[in-house]
């Protein structure tokens, strides 16, 4: 089966850097997703990884260690608009995506 | 390009009521995805159609949960009859076909049963 794990809960002040972890088991692995999803609204497509290394994208960015079925989001220059839930997401055999349970994002000013 | 279209917004039931969601995909899109998302939890996949037929059902439960998706393009949901676990955030999300991610969601459909 497939298990994805992430932090439920981070917080963090306005122009701090933040890092949400996602481990992951799963066969046949065939990249990873990182979602934001405000409350209230639909997960909006942030970030996609399928081979190691760092992908960045802006003041997002989003490792991955495929040996260690482990990635990260890294969010920089924080702002109160990044209070959001982030949901990592695993592919697998071309089947549709798994969603963790999301980590919530608090950022205060 | 217009989104992924679902109503209604939301819906208050009775249990042992019947409910029905309805979702129309992006233009062109051949893969539709119909997701449950319990408060504090992540989306979890009910069932996933390519064209007009089923390719994973397996978390779907069919006592009491049925889809389609005639012609290909819209697709409704029912619940018949609705418990009170069944409240959540109903979410229909598309993609160009089963082997591209770009997926895009709709807004959702917020059930409650009293």
């Amino acid at each position: 089966g497939q298990n994805i794990d992430q932090p439920t809960e981070m917080t963090a002040t306005e122009g701090a850097i933040v890092q949400i972890n996602c481990t992951y088991q799963t066969s046949g692995f065939n990249g990873l997703f990182w979602y934001q999803q405000h409350a209230g609204e639909a997960p909006t497509f942030l970030s996609y990884n399928v081979l190691d290394g760092l992908e960045e994208k802006g003041r997002f960015s989003s490792f991955l260690s495929r040996s260690k079925g482990y990635s990260y989001l890294l969010l920089k220059e924080l702002q109160m608009k990044d209070s959001a839930s982030y949901l990592c997401a695993v592919s697998s055999r071309g089947t549709a995506l798994i969603f963790g349970k999301g980590t919530t994002l608090s950022v205060s000013s | 390009e217009a989104g992924v279209a679902q109503s209604p917004r939301y819906k208050i039931i009775e249990k042992r009521q019947s409910v029905a969601f309805w979702c129309n995909p992006i233009s062109g899109h051949a893969t539709l995805y119909w997701y449950q998302q319990i408060l504090g939890q992540g989306p979890k996949l009910l069932i996933q159609f390519q064209n007009n037929g089923v390719v994973d059902d397996s978390q779907l439960p069919k006592d009491r949960f049925s889809a389609e998706r005639l012609k290909g393009v819209d697709s409704t949901l029912k619940i018949q009859p609705a418990k009170l676990e069944d409240s959540a955030v109903y979410l229909c999300a598309s993609s160009l076909d089963r082997q591209n991610y770009g997926y895009t969601f709709g807004s959702g459909t917020r059930l409650t049963v009293v």
